[in-house]
């Protein structure tokens, strides 16, 4: 079946230092891939998607690249700030319909 | 539209009542998930609807869980009874296409704590 892996947290960083987050993952056929956050007390939320092999995509200054050969769509920021403490999960949308998450990444990032 | 609207918020309950969960998707979206979020398991699916039929209920844990989805803009998740085990996260997320690469949007949950 279809699943997510993604590197396990805490991750501690400090403001304007450089994010990475991987994700790979196992599917048939030509999954959707997506990263989502999730704030304290509230439900997770899209960040970015992307849908075909190559593609990057991007938000608030992350961006994560569909590589198929290595299954992988692992996050970057190239400078992070305290507001972006929250928990990540990269998803992805496989032949079953069913959303498929990994198990989150809690980022923490100090002033 | 609103988003996906969930209630309550907050539910404590004893052991052993029943507890009931509500869910209003946004509107226009054909799939329904119900998913459950604890530290220890993370994010589990515990059943989905297309078009207001379940489809894969095999993430529900055991019979004294059950869910429905009567029309297109509301269902429920219940559990009797319930039990102390069955504290967690509960949200409620609705989607377009999921086949087609739609994301799926989430509602706020419904924190539930079984004493």
């Amino acid at each position: 079946g279809d699943s997510v892996t993604q590197m396990e947290g805490p991750v501690t960083l400090s403001e304007e230092a450089f994010l990475t987050i991987n994700c790979t993952y196992t599917a048939t056929g030509y999954p959707s891939l997506f990263w989502y956050v999730q704030y304290p007390g509230e439900g997770l939320q899209l960040l970015l998607k992307a849908t075909k092999a190559d593609d990057k995509g991007s938000n608030k200054g992350f961006e994560a690249t569909y590589r198929k050969e290595t299954t992988s769509f692992h996050l970057e920021k190239g400078s992070v700030q305290v507001s972006d403490s929250a928990v990540y999960f990269c998803a992805l949308n496989g032949g079953s319909y069913i959303p498929t998450f990994g198990r989150g990444t809690s980022l923490i990032v100090h002033p | 539209d609103a988003g996906v609207i969930q209630s309550p918020r907050h539910e404590v309950t004893e052991m052993g009542q029943e507890v009931t969960l509500r869910c209003k998707p946004i509107s226009g979206h054909d799939y329904l998930f119900w998913y459950r979020q604890t530290m220890m398991r993370g994010l589990e699916l515990l059943i989905y609807f297309n078009n207001n039929v379940p489809i894969d209920d095999s993430g529900m844990p055991e019979d004294r869980f059950s869910a429905k989805m009567p029309n297109a803009s509301f269902s429920t998740l219940k559990i009797q009874p319930s039990e102390p085990r069955d504290s967690a996260v509960y949200f409620c997320a609705s989607s377009l296409d999921p086949g087609g690469g739609t994301e799926a949007f989430f509602g706020q949950g419904t924190r539930l704590t079984v004493v």
